[in-house]
């Protein structure tokens, strides 16, 4: 069974930076496009960011364009997610996702989560 | 890139059949057959529950069916169950540069 697990989420100030990270076991990592999406507290799910499987595309949602960097090392099976200039409005739990086609057109495999706070 | 539009909330009683809309547009819901529906639980991580319009994926409930008509897709829970009490959200592939929406979500109650 697919394995995900995200690390990284903490409290940061208005302005800050974090880098989130998600840990891929039991698929061959390299082979599948990946996938951010992220979850204010009581909200829907919002799409953040999607990278294939070699890592040279990339795609943003438009409120974090500029701001984030997805990024992967194939070699650790590790998706990251690099995200400046952090606003209030960022806090949300991020969730890592596999994209079974490399076309974004669904999610199979989630982890389960890390929460991101921003506030001062 | 807006979110595309599911109603806030639908019910049903144990045993009957209930259907949440999901609008979009030409540019995703419309446009291609890439409509995905999510199960989300209560401090859970979502679940895929229908991929490419209307493919299950293995080991989900034929109970779960979905169709797309226009720039409108539905899922239907049929034999609504006490374990279908979730939020449900759709997704699409779209054209626009940012590749992937969200729904609104719908929270599902089972009375």
């Amino acid at each position: 069974e697919v394995q995900l697990l995200e690390s990284g989420g903490d409290l940061v100030q208005p302005g800050g930076s974090l880098r989130l990270s998600c840990a891929a076991s039991r698929f061959t990592f390299g082979s599948y496009a990946m996938s951010w999406v992220r979850q204010a507290p009581g909200k829907g799910l919002e799409w953040v960011s999607v990278i294939s499987g070699g890592g040279s595309n990339t795609y943003y949602a438009d409120s974090v364009k500029g701001r984030f960097t997805i990024s992967r090392d194939n070699s650790k099976n590790t998706l990251y997610l690099q995200m400046n200039s952090l606003r209030a409005e960022d806090t949300a739990v991020y969730y890592c996702a596999k994209d079974p086609t490399g076309t974004t057109r669904s999610f199979d495999s989630w982890g389960q989560g890390t929460l991101v706070t921003v506030s001062s | 890139q807006s979110a595309l539009t599911q109603p806030a909330s639908v019910s049903g009683s144990p045993g009957q059949s209930i259907t949440i809309s999901c609008t979009g547009t030409s540019s995703d819901v419309g446009g291609y057959n890439y409509v995905s529906w999510y199960q989300q639980h209560p401090g859970k991580a979502p679940k895929l529950m229908i991929y490419d319009v209307n493919d299950r994926p293995s080991g989900v409930s034929d109970r779960f069916s979905a169709s797309k008509s226009g720039n409108t897709a539905s899922l239907t829970i049929s034999g609504l169950q006490a374990e279908d009490e979730a939020d449900y959200y759709c997704g699409s592939y779209t054209s626009s540069s940012t590749r992937f929406v969200f729904g609104t979500g719908t929270k599902v109650t089972v009375l």
